[in-house]
């Protein structure tokens, strides 16, 4: 049962557009969002994150809006540089410390130069 | 941000022989880590939560005796994959989170690449 679903496993974007990248999830329990940005054969890297008392959290070029009633979150990237090039993954856990949280399958993101 | 550090970055070994994972907290005190793994192409899948001072709690499907796991200190935890076969073969990934700042984020190491042949 996947309760975090990335349903675009990948993405191509102009450089200088906006990237979009998607995220829904199931379990109602979970209460604070992450994304990852994870280069091949490196750990995650944490990006942006979003509690859910919030619709969007903004961190210079990367924004994410929560929409909470739907159960959908997305990351916008604006504008998209070729360094952006990588896999990102949504993340969810409930909320409290130390939670183990869920992920995404992930999107690979290509920003084309 | 917190850095986390894994040891060894890769490994080859022998089926039937065991492999032990480093994960360390570097400038930050982690009673708690968890393990991942990660198969091509694949999502993150949590195995176990280490908790300093006690037993570790693994997910659905993981064989404890299989995936031993000690954290022994606040800044150490590993993962000794035990009798290792080629289907254990994967890069594992830990992490540890933080209260700094408040937010608990979750810090992750480099990985380890695992190789059983």
């Amino acid at each position: 049962d996947q309760q975090v679903k990335q349903n675009s496993p990948s993405l191509s974007v102009q450089e200088g557009r906006i990237s979009i990248l998607n995220c829904d999830y199931t379990n109602s329990m979970f209460d604070y969002f992450l994304w990852y940005k994870k280069y091949p054969a490196e750990g995650p890297t944490f990006l942006i994150s979003i509690s859910s008392i919030k619709d969007k959290n903004e961190d210079g070029r990367f924004t994410v809006f929560l929409n909470k009633s739907a159960k959908h979150l997305s990351l916008h990237i604006v504008p998209s540089q070729p360094g952006d090039s990588a896999v990102y993954f949504c993340a969810a856990r409930p909320s409290g410390g130390y939670q183990k949280v869920t992920f995404g399958t992930g999107t690979k993101l290509q920003v084309i130069p | 941000g917190a850095v986390v550090s894994q040891h060894p970055s890769w490994v080859i070994c022998k089926s039937g022989t065991s492999v032990k994972i480093e994960c360390r907290s570097l400038d930050f005190q982690a009673t708690t880590m968890f393990w991942y793994r990660q198969f091509p192409k694949q999502s993150l899948m949590l195995m176990a939560t280490s908790n300093e001072g006690s037993k570790a709690t693994y997910e659905q499907g993981v064989e404890k005796d299989k995936f031993l796991i000690n954290h022994a200190s606040l800044t150490l935890s590993t993962l000794t994959v035990t009798s290792a076969h080629p289907e254990d073969s994967s890069f594992y990934i830990c992490s540890a989170p933080t209260g700094q700042g408040g937010s608990y984020e979750q810090y992750f190491g480099p990985g380890t690449r695992l190789t059983v042949t």
